[in-house]
């Protein structure tokens, strides 16, 4: 079992919708979550980071956290063609390294 | 400069040779991180250093690899005898601490071929 799972997609969201990516993790003990956002060709970008359950929100993106379950998901409202990228969901087994482990990610487009 | 930076950032090789990547992070960072992402693939681990040191060698994926960091600040990854299944982006991140993962910064990568 992989230790962060995300569906590869693609997901495919029109304009103005809200598109919703979900993670599972396996270790119980994880620590900090995130999400990151790549582009094609380029490097991952931080765009959400989620530390207690419940729903974080910053703009039209929402973190939701469920430790529970061992679940994070986003929501990207009124989805725009430049949020087509790669949506990688990243966690941190302790606080100590702060090493990222990352599912294979997501990606999404969105169609005008 | 202002981010992390890498070099070279396209390296093709010949199977069995050995490439050297090379990594700044952010001033002041204490922490740095190499990760693998291989065509597809999210990112792979690889190795963190906190200082010069490096307590966590454990996503090395064979001998042929190895990393170093001086003065707190370069950090250079070695892959000996490179195969082709090395083929990949190597990225570099940094950051303040390594408690701190969300100040965790990534440069733009190397991405190697090995023919």
């Amino acid at each position: 079992q992989k230790e962060v799972e995300q569906n590869s997609g693609p997901l495919s969201v029109p304009e103005g919708a809200i598109a919703s990516l979900n993670c599972t993790y396996s270790d119980r003990g994880s620590q900090s979550f995130f999400w990151y956002r790549q582009y094609s060709g380029k490097s991952p970008e931080l765009i959400m980071s989620i530390y207690s359950n419940g729903d974080k929100e910053d703009g039209r993106f929402t973190a939701q956290l469920n430790k529970a379950s061992q679940y994070v998901s986003l929501l990207i409202r009124d989805s725009q063609p430049s949020d087509s990228a790669t949506y990688l969901c990243a966690v941190t087994p302790d606080t100590v390294e702060g090493k990222l482990i990352f599912g294979q990610g997501t990606t999404l487009q969105v169609k005008p | 400069g202002a981010g992390v930076s890498q070099s070279p950032s396209n390296k093709v090789t010949e199977k069995g040779k050995d490439v050297e990547l090379r990594c700044d992070p952010i001033s002041g960072h204490t922490a740095l991180y190499w990760y693998r992402q291989s065509l597809g693939q999210g990112l792979e681990f690889l190795i963190y250093f906190q200082g010069n040191s490096a307590p966590d060698k454990s996503g090395l994926p064979s001998d042929r690899f190895s990393a170093e960091r001086t003065g707190g600040s370069v950090s250079t990854l070695t892959i000996q005898r490179t195969q082709q299944e090395d083929s990949a982006v190597y990225l570099c991140a940094s950051s303040l601490v390594p408690q701190l993962p969300d100040t965790q910064y990534f440069g733009p990568g190397t991405r190697l071929t090995v023919l």
